[in-house]
């Protein structure tokens, strides 16, 4: 099955600088990658995804890039503020997201540092 | 619209009790799911269905069952509760046909003594 490494487990950066979240997939047929921002005591919720026929999304500070042949994917944040500390996951799916088809990584805690 | 719903937010049982965590959506999503959360493991799939009447087993699908009578309701039920399925549990939603989005819900974090 599907495997997705994440990386680093903490970051902390200051406010105003740029953040990175790095994640791996093993299944060479995963084609759609999800990024979740959780709060804390909520539920994880879309900020971002990206399927494998681009090679990067932007939606305004936040950006995900897509290497198929290296089988991995970023989200980064840029001009970092206080509302975006919280845990990040990133998945991975063959199927497009489909009911069966998310496999998530351990998740990013990130702190913005004022 | 509501979303995606669970009940109860916290629970706190007995081992070898049992109980049923309830989800429902309004978004007429095809796609339900359940997930566990347990500290830095993620997010781990226990049982999902792909519409009425359809259930699959996940990766973690031990110990506990689902039904999917209707297309908004999604219940999980834990026939003899262990200390193991202490776990913040996550229901999720999504439309068919790859679309993709998962929706989840706010989470029920339950304590098995």
């Amino acid at each position: 099955g599907e495997n997705v490494e994440q990386h680093p487990s903490t970051l902390s950066v200051q406010e105003g600088d740029s953040a990175v979240i790095k994640c791996t997939y093993s299944d060479s047929a995963s084609n759609y990658f999800p990024w979740y921002k959780q709060e804390l005591g909520k539920g994880p919720q879309l900020i971002i995804d990206i399927r494998s026929n681009v090679g990067e999304k932007k939606d305004q500070r936040i950006a995900v890039t897509l290497n198929k042949t290296a089988k991995h994917f970023s989200l980064h944040i840029t001009e970092t503020q206080p509302e975006d500390s919280a845990v990040y996951f990133c998945a991975a799916s063959s199927t497009g997201g489909g009911a069966d088809g998310l496999t998530f990584g351990k998740g990013t805690h990130l702190i913005i540092q004022p | 619209n509501a979303g995606v719903t669970q009940t109860p937010k916290f629970q706190v049982l007995k081992t070898g009790q049992s109980m049923t965590l309830q989800c429902a959506q309004d978004m007429n999503h095809e796609y339900m799911s359940w997930y566990r959360q347990d500290p830095g493991m993620g997010l781990r799939l226990i049982h999902y269905s792909v519409g009425a009447g359809i259930t699959d087993q996940g990766e973690v699908p031990n110990g506990y069952n689902v039904s999917r009578s209707t297309t908004e309701d999604f219940p999980l039920r834990l026939l003899s509760a262990a200390p193991s399925q202490t776990s913040v549990y996550f229901c999720a939603s999504s439309y068919s046909g790859g679309a993709g989005t998962q929706y989840f819900g706010p989470g029920t974090r339950l304590t098995v003594l």
